[in-house]
């Protein structure tokens, strides 16, 4: 079975504050993904990666950077929180280039005080 | 844009019925379709997926595909109250020239006992 590892469940952090959000997958998946999903707004993709040190913004990538440094590490960082960055993120990862299913981690809850 | 369309609901049905799920999406060119379960507070779960015109089945769960009228649906039959949870539905984005996937909002189903 495919692991998608986010390295927390629940983090609460200050307006201001340089947040990291940590993702691992361990099934060797060229493509990874970071989204963020709101009531109402469904999921949103914020960046992706299809090889390591590539990037390419989603959707709504203004207020967050990434980095892949390994192939099955994916960083989400908040460079400076703000509080309409509080939300659930989604870290995915998938094989290929033809559309294969994503796989997703667990999230992390995160709120901005 | 492009756009994965879904009832929000929710979709009420009693146990034991057939649960129909609809989706339609814009981009034609589109190749692959999911289906994901997401409970409450909990990330998607892949559940189905479709690459061709026509019925797949897998236990109680059927996704069907219409390409031509660019509607994917997924049938739950015997429905249970633990398969109460919102479904996602998501088509892959070929023009991208990436693996990404667009996802709808969602439908709330909801079983009662």
């Amino acid at each position: 079975d495919v692991k998608v590892t986010q390295s927390s469940r629940y983090l609460v952090k200050r307006m201001g504050e340089k947040v990291f959000l940590e993702c691992v997958q361990d099934m060797d998946h060229e493509n990874m993904f970071w989204y963020r999903q709101d009531p109402g707004l469904g999921l949103r993709l914020i960046y992706f990666s299809y090889d390591v040190k590539m990037k390419e913004k989603g959707d709504i990538p203004e207020g967050y950077s990434v980095s892949r440094e390994k192939k099955e590490r994916f960083s989400l960082i908040l460079e400076s929180a703000s509080t309409n960055q509080t939300s659930m993120y989604l870290c995915a990862s998938s094989y290929g280039t033809k559309g294969q299913p994503q796989h997703f981690g667990d999230g992390t809850r995160l709120s901005i005080l | 844009q492009k756009e994965v369309e879904q009832n929000s609901g929710p979709l009420s049905v009693p146990e034991g019925a057939i649960a129909s799920l609809n989706c339609t999406y814009s981009d034609r060119g589109s190749q692959s379709f999911f289906w994901y379960r997401q409970y409450s507070g909990k990330s998607p779960e892949l559940i189905m997926f479709i690459y061709s015109n026509g019925d797949k089945e897998d236990g109680r769960f059927t996704a069907q595909l219409n390409k031509a009228s660019q509607y994917v649906s997924l049938l739950i039959r015997d429905s249970q109250p633990s398969d109460s949870a919102t479904y996602l539905c998501a088509v892959n984005s070929p023009n991208s020239g990436y693996s990404t996937l667009t996802f709808g909002k969602g439908t709330m189903l909801l079983v009662s006992p």
